[in-house]
């Protein structure tokens, strides 16, 4: 069966530090592989998705970018964090059907 | 771009009331339609899927309906239970990308 990973589950990073948030996905090749941020009682805002190695869409200008070196794997990341950034981070991955998340990163920066 | 609605933002009930959520989208030219249940703190967990073929969808105390050319879908959870307390998002699918509501947090008295 497939089952998506997503690590840290929390993280508390200080303003201008690097991030990286990682996700894999298992029982599955070439799946569709996507980023989502929610703010507190909100949706989700979808920042990135792929749909192949190496091949990246974003959906809003930020201070994020997205990175798939791998098949199942898809990397958040940030050179310098702001405090905008705070927020529940989500990974999913979506069949010709039906999506699947992770369990989600809690980031708090400070 | 895809707007996807819920109403209500939040719902309380007494346990055994059956629970109406509401959901609506501004583009009816999509695959299809999913609802997923969030626990406080946690990752999405798929519900039901509607594909954009049918019109409604079971799973035990749940279901499901989707009028795509008016752009609703219903969730009904029958005979409520406080361990449905949670926040329910519908998720409309167009091409590659999953659209969100904002969602429905509900809260089932014992």
């Amino acid at each position: 069966s497939q089952t998506i990973h997503q690590w840290p589950a929390t993280l508390v990073q200080p303003v201008g530090s690097p991030l990286s948030l990682e996700c894999t996905v298992e029982g599955t090749s070439n799946p569709n592989l996507y980023w989502y941020r929610q703010a507190a009682g909100r949706g989700l805002q979808l920042l990135f998705y792929s749909v192949g190695i190496g091949q990246i869409s974003s959906e809003v200008p930020q201070n994020l970018s997205a990175s798939r070196p791998q098949d199942r794997q898809f990397i958040l990341s940030s050179k310098k964090l702001l405090l905008s950034d705070s927020g529940f981070y989500l990974c999913a991955w979506k069949s010709r059907v039906e999506a699947f998340f992770g369990q989600g990163t809690r980031l708090t920066v400070v | 771009k895809q707007e996807v609605t819920q109403i209500p933002a939040a719902l309380s009930v007494p346990e055994g009331e059956n629970l109406v959520l509401n959901c609506s989208f501004t583009d009816s030219a999509i695959y299809n339609l999913q609802w997923f249940r969030q626990d406080p703190g946690k990752g999405l967990t798929s519900l039901l899927l509607i594909q954009s073929s049918q019109r409604e969808q079971t799973s035990g105390r749940l279901n499901a309906s989707l009028d795509k050319s008016s752009g609703r879908s219903t969730l009904y959870i029958a005979a409520s239970q406080p361990g449905d307390s949670a926040t329910y998002l519908c998720a409309v699918a167009n091409d590659y990308k999953l659209s969100f509501g904002a969602g429905t947090t509900v809260t089932v008295r014992a």
